[in-house]
């Protein structure tokens, strides 16, 4: 069973919109860390956040912020007033302390892209 | 600050041939990571390696070697290059983070691996 779900293959918004990227998670875990990496263009990987299990609250910095809601499994995450700049490859990626088959392993989603038209 | 550093950036093998990846990263961080980027297949670990020594499987494992010889290094080994294995293969580090385990992990710039 994936253990990191991005049901949005891409995402199309004009500038200015507000756009949520969905992530749905799946562990037997109670200790676990969610995490959203950026892909621009370029290829590299940049780190945006990190949760732990124990911290269900909100995050805003700037003009993200995410929505961790354990009932759910969810980790999601919006950009208000997109820009042009915020055009990537959006992950998802979820850090168990024990993953049956072998411990801290990081799983990824498969990926938002998120396309921002001006 | 170096981070996470990969060589190869680029390579072009024919098929059968061998090869070998290194990644270094110079902040002192227990776990390391090979992954490998597909079109519409996200970030696929291959294997991965919880401190020096020590070396497990990842989704991925097959036609892929590794070793943890030193802390700071974590090499990816191509025994008999196949054209399935055309992909970016990223190495990533991340820090323990006591029992909530790895924190953020940081990652190198990839490398774009051909096989024809």
């Amino acid at each position: 069973a994936q253990k990191v779900t991005q049901a949005q293959t891409e995402i199309s918004v004009v500038e200015k919109e507000d756009v949520t990227l969905d992530c749905v998670y799946e562990t037997r875990d109670t200790t676990y860390y969610l995490f959203w990496y950026k892909q621009p263009p370029s290829g590299e990987l940049v780190f945006l956040i990190r949760r732990n299990s124990f911290d269900e609250q909100n995050e805003i910095s700037g003009r993200y912020s995410w929505n961790f809601q354990k009932s759910t499994s969810s980790f999601n995450f919006t950009i208000t007033a997109s820009q042009v700049v915020d055009s990537a490859v959006y992950f998802c990626a979820l850090s168990e302390t024990y993953s049956g088959a072998g411990s801290y392993q990081l799983t990824f989603g498969k990926g938002t892209k998120l396309s921002v038209i001006p | 600050n170096a981070g996470v550093t990969q060589t190869p950036k680029f390579r072009v093998l024919k098929t059968g041939q061998s090869m070998t990846l290194l990644c270094a990263q110079d902040m002192n961080h227990e776990y390391m990571y090979w992954y490998r980027q597909d079109p519409g297949m996200g970030l696929r670990l291959i294997h991965y390696s919880v401190g020096e020594g020590t070396t497990a499987k990842g989704e991925v494992p097959d036609g892929y070697n590794v070793s943890r010889l030193k802390k700071q290094n974590f090499l990816l080994g191509l025994e008999s290059a196949a054209p399935s294995q055309t992909s970016v293969y990223f190495c990533a580090s991340s820090r323990r983070d006591g029992w909530l385990g790895n924190t953020e992990a940081f990652f190198g710039q990839g490398t774009r691996l051909t096989v024809v």
